[in-house]
């Protein structure tokens, strides 16, 4: 969508697993960023980067981790230490000025 | 973190009714204001992008509006289709700081 890449769309994982979602962008900027949406509420940041090789945790950061070692990749680990990590997690990129962000289309991770 | 609140929470229009909504923001730093439209299945997609007061801005029948004095946003849909049917989300940069979203305005245009 747009440039932006996640997958899987849909992630079942065992209690006690970690997992690691994918995102990737052909859209040359350098700043990307994880979100989580939980219903009833707005997304939340988890953790984002705004060059290659480091990154910043974000509201929400504990029980995740992330690397940026491409420009064009941004995975988001979800380790056993979340407590809740059922949720819709979406990946952007600020593609800057008038254009705002834009989002990949989503993975919707389940704890089953 | 800032608190970016957003009413209605959910709206139900009939097919060729204007609507509104509104989107609040601490004013204190102000930096940027952005609109998204979320529809279902989909990702989001920026509407707007406002930084100045008194901003206005159009995408055919959609528009929105900013005070940064106040701290609030208006988006404005005119004749609504059924295509408008969608999630609008509002997000507020302060300074340096990373995006902060609202909880997002549902709108559900019925035929």
């Amino acid at each position: 969508d747009g440039g932006i890449t996640q997958s899987p769309k849909y992630l079942f994982r065992k209690e006690g697993q970690n997992v690691t979602l994918s995102c990737e962008q052909n859209l040359n900027h350098d700043a990307m960023y994880w979100y989580r949406q939980d219903p009833g509420q707005g997304l939340r940041l988890i953790y984002y980067s705004q060059i290659v090789n480091d990154f910043q945790k974000g509201d929400i950061a504990e029980g995740y981790s992330v690397s940026r070692e491409k420009k064009e990749s941004f995975p988001l680990t979800v380790t056993s230490a979340q407590k809740n990590p059922t949720a819709f997690y979406l990946c952007a990129v600020r593609t800057g000025g008038a254009d705002g962000y834009t989002f990949g289309s989503g993975t919707r991770l389940t704890v089953v | 973190i800032l608190n970016v609140e957003q009413s209605p929470q959910s709206l139900h229009v009939q097919e060729g009714d204007s609507t509104n909504f509104t989107c609040s923001f601490p004013s204190s730093n102000f930096y940027a204001l952005h609109w998204y439209r979320w529809e279902t299945a989909k990702s989001p997609e920026a509407l707007f992008v406002m930084t100045l007061n008194g901003d206005e801005k159009k995408k055919g029948r959609i528009s929105a509006t900013l005070n940064t004095k106040e701290g609030y946003s208006y988006l404005y849909i005119k004749g609504s289709q059924p295509e408008d049917s969608a999630t609008y989300l509002c997000a507020s940069h302060s300074g340096y700081s990373t995006l902060t979203f609202g909880k997002g305005t549902m709108l559900l245009v019925s035929p």
